[in-house]
């Protein structure tokens, strides 16, 4: 089957800690994005990515990092930076930047 | 400022009780504007794109249309299964594929 699959599920993230959430697409999508979501608001752009190896930040990439070295694969890093990393962080992909997007089922992060 | 306001915050209707959830939107030239299902603990499931005022996509009990400012989401003797909170996101002219999202409206349909 054709998806986005994101992992971990779940994440634990201490004080001071870089952590990865992964986001693997099989629908030969050429753009990918990542967005937080946080009780109450609406879902804020962090990276987005229209082809290998290039990448823009969105509105809140402040404490985030990202690569796209493989078409398939957008990793996210929350850095030490990001004061409060506690959300829930969805991946999408599209075929192409002005056609709908499909989300992946999301990596809940919490800080302890 | 491109913008989406998404009312009710919650609506709650007995099972067959129809109704309507409005996306109101301010963007520079919209590309699109899309609708999206959300389960709890889920990523959100693709339901529309709707282009142009006039527009119409229809799927089971749901319907959407669009307007120059507004769209609406109608519902048709809901059930219980079409609780979820529905999302409503705008892209705007000279953007790369990113959207803008409104805050949700939480259905809740009672049997």
């Amino acid at each position: 089957d054709g998806g986005i699959t994101q992992s971990p599920k779940y994440l634990f993230r201490k004080e001071g800690q870089n952590v990865t959430l992964s986001c693997e697409q099989n629908l030969n999508h050429d753009a990918m994005y990542w967005y937080r979501q946080d009780p109450g608001q609406g879902l804020r752009l962090i990276y987005y990515s229209q082809i290998v190896n290039d990448f823009q930040k969105g509105d809140i990439a402040e404490g985030y990092s990202v690569s796209r070295e493989k078409k398939e694969s957008f990793p996210l890093t929350v850095t030490s930076a990001q004061k409060n990393p506690t959300a829930f962080y969805l991946c999408a992909s599209s075929y192409r930047g002005n056609t709908e997007a499909f989300f992946g089922q999301g990596t809940r992060l919490t800080v302890v | 400022e491109d913008q989406v306001t998404q009312s009710p915050e919650a609506l709650r209707l007995q099972e067959g009780e129809s109704s309507s959830l409005n996306c109101s939107y301010t963007v520079s030239g919209l590309r699109g504007l899309f609708w999206y299902r959300q389960d709890p603990g889920k990523g959100p499931e693709f339901l529309f794109t709707l282009y142009s005022a006039g527009e119409e996509k229809e799927k089971e009990r749901l319907k959407a249309t669009l307007t120059k400012k507004e769209s609406f989401l109608h519902i048709t003797a809901p059930k219980p299964e079409d609780s979820a909170t529905y999302l409503c996101a705008v892209q705007a002219g000279g953007s790369q594929g990113n959207l803008i999202f409104g805050k949700g409206t939480k259905l809740s349909v009672k049997p």
